[in-house]
C-alpha cells in the first residue's frame, strides 16, 4: 500500500464552523506533513511531525490546529476560518523526514470557506 | 535559505515534440532537487529527484533531469511528449537535515495534438 488517503475530498463550510481534515498511511512512514495550495500556485508547507512530534509549524494562524494521535494518522483541526483560507490541503508523508527522501502526496482536500 | 526558479508558467509543446522544463536553483550547501507532477484534482507525484549520486536522473514516464552544478540548474526533459503529459511540473529543492522542500512557481504543460 502506497497511497496516503485523504477525507474528506471536498468540504464547505462556514466561517464560524469547525471542522477536521483527516489524513491516513500505512507505508510505516514516520515524517507526514500538511501544505496548503492554492490555484496555480505551489504547496506551501504549513507543518511537519516528525516520530509523531511537531517539528515544524510554518507561522500558521491558530485557527490551523495539527494533531497526530499515532504515526499513520495526522488530522488538521480547523476553526473559525477566513474565506482567504480556501484553498487545497494537502497530507503528505516520507520515511523519516530527511531531506533527500521522496514525499508522497495524497490527492487533498478541497476547502471553501463562506 | 534555498529557492528554485521556473520560468515561463505556461508551456506548450507539440505531441511528439521534446519537452524542456528549465528549473534554476540557489543554494549555499549541496542540494537535493525533484520534479514532482501533478494531475488536474490530485496530488504531487514524484517524477526524478537528484541527491548527488549520478548527474543524469532517469524518472518515471520517460522524463529526465540533468544537474549541473557549474549553471546551478536541474532542466527536466521527455524526447516526446505525450498527450497524457499535460500537467502542471514542479521543481523543487532541499538539502541535507532540511526537510523543507521549496518548490517552484511550477509550469502548466498544455500538449497540442
Amino acid at each position: 500500500d502506497t497511497e496516503v488517503t485523504q477525507t474528506p475530498k471536498h468540504l464547505v463550510m462556514g466561517m464560524t464552523n469547525k471542522k477536521s481534515l483527516k489524513c491516513e498511511q500505512h507505508m510505516g512512514h514516520r515524517a507526514m506533513y500538511w501544505y496548503k495550495q492554492k490555484a496555480k500556485k505551489p504547496p506551501e508547507l504549513m507543518f511537519v511531525y516528525s516520530y509523531e512530534k511537531l517539528s515544524i509549524n510554518e507561522s500558521v494562524p491558530s485557527r490551523f490546529s495539527p494533531e497526530c494521535p499515532n504515526s499513520s494518522l495526522l488530522n488538521l483541526h480547523l476553526h473559525a476560518l477566513q474565506p482567504e483560507d480556501s484553498a487545497l490541503y494537502l497530507c503528505a508523508s516520507s520515511q523519516q523526514g530527511q531531506g533527500y527522501e521522496k514525499l508522497f502526496f495524497g490527492s487533498g482536500t478541497q476547502l471553501s470557506v463562506l | 535559505a534555498q529557492s528554485v526558479t521556473q520560468l515561463g508558467s505556461h508551456v506548450s509543446v507539440s505531441e511528439g515534440a521534446l519537452v524542456l522544463l528549465r528549473c534554476n536553483y540557489s543554494s549555499s550547501v549541496p542540494p537535493y532537487l525533484f520534479w514532482y507532477v501533478q494531475y488536474p484534482n490530485q496530488g504531487l507525484q514524484l517524477l526524478l529527484k537528484y541527491t548527488s549520486a549520478a548527474t543524469l536522473v532517469k524518472g518515471i514516464n520517460g522524463f529526465e533531469a540533468e544537474f549541473k552544478k557549474s549553471e546551478t540548474s536541474f532542466h527536466l526533459t521527455k524526447p516526446s511528449a505525450h498527450m497524457s503529459d499535460a500537467a502542471e511540473y514542479f521543481c523543487a529543492v532541499s538539502s541535507y537535515g532540511n526537510n523543507r522542500l521549496a518548490f517552484g512557481k511550477g509550469n502548466q504543460v498544455v500538449v497540442i495534438p
